[in-house]
């Protein structure tokens, strides 16, 4: 059974701090991973995405990766109160099935 | 490009009645995965398309459900019958295959707005 999974939360982080976020997946033969962003009532929307080991920077988002380890994180620098919403961990396999975790929700403290 | 068209955005039904759901993907994505969202089981993966072909179903709950894809730009999800226990919301979502797409884009998928399923 191929799994992806995260705390579900609540993460509280202080507006402004670094809000850590992270993954574990079950099948070693999987080759892309990707954080979505989830806001109540919408649909999820990728944040970032990540095929490599190591780390991957778009503005105040860092994904990292750790196929040894079958770990993948999410910083979020500067959080901003519009970052409170659900993350969702995604993982594609080699044969393109992508499965998701089922999220953290996060909220950032005014 | 209009993105993932979903409909119908909201659908109320009675037990036993069949429910379909419609899903038109981007132009030119050749991967569509349909996904089912509930509090307690989060975004499921009920089955997944490459080139108009099923390629996995093992997500789909029961033979109440079934799925299509007669063309590159139009997939139906089907319950027949539909129970209370189906209320969820269904995303449709689509992607380049990643032989297509190289290794910057692959598996970047693409969510319609979704359809929110009640059965009474």
């Amino acid at each position: 059974q191929k799994e992806v999974e995260q705390n579900s939360g609540p993460l509280s982080v202080p507006e402004g701090a670094i809000a850590s976020l992270n993954c574990t997946y079950s099948d070693r033969g999987s080759q892309s991973f990707f954080w979505y962003r989830q806001y109540s009532g919408k649909s999820p929307e990728l944040i970032m995405s990540i095929y490599s080991n190591g780390d991957k920077e778009d503005g105040r988002f860092t994904a990292q990766l750790n196929k040894a380890s079958q770990y993948v994180s999410l910083l979020i620098r500067d959080s901003q109160p519009s970052d409170s919403a659900t993350y969702l961990c995604a993982v594609a396999s080699r044969d393109d099935k992508i499965i998701f975790g089922k999220g953290t929700r996060l909220h950032i403290l005014p | 490009d209009a993105g993932v068209i979903q409909s119908p955005r909201h659908e109320v039904t009675e037990m036993g009645q069949e429910v379909t759901l419609r899903c038109k993907p981007i132009s030119g994505h050749n991967s569509l995965f349909w996904y089912r969202q509930t509090m307690m089981r989060g975004l499921e993966l009920l089955i997944y398309f490459n080139n108009n072909v099923p390629i996995d179903d093992s997500g789909m709950p029961e033979d109440r459900f079934s799925a299509k894809m007669p063309n590159a730009s139009f997939s139906t999800l089907k319950i027949q019958p539909s129970e209370p226990r189906d209320s969820a919301v269904y995303f449709c979502a689509s992607s380049p295959l990643r032989l297509a797409s190289g290794i910057s884009g692959a598996n970047v998928l693409t969510f319609g707005a979704g359809s929110r399923l009640t059965v009474l």
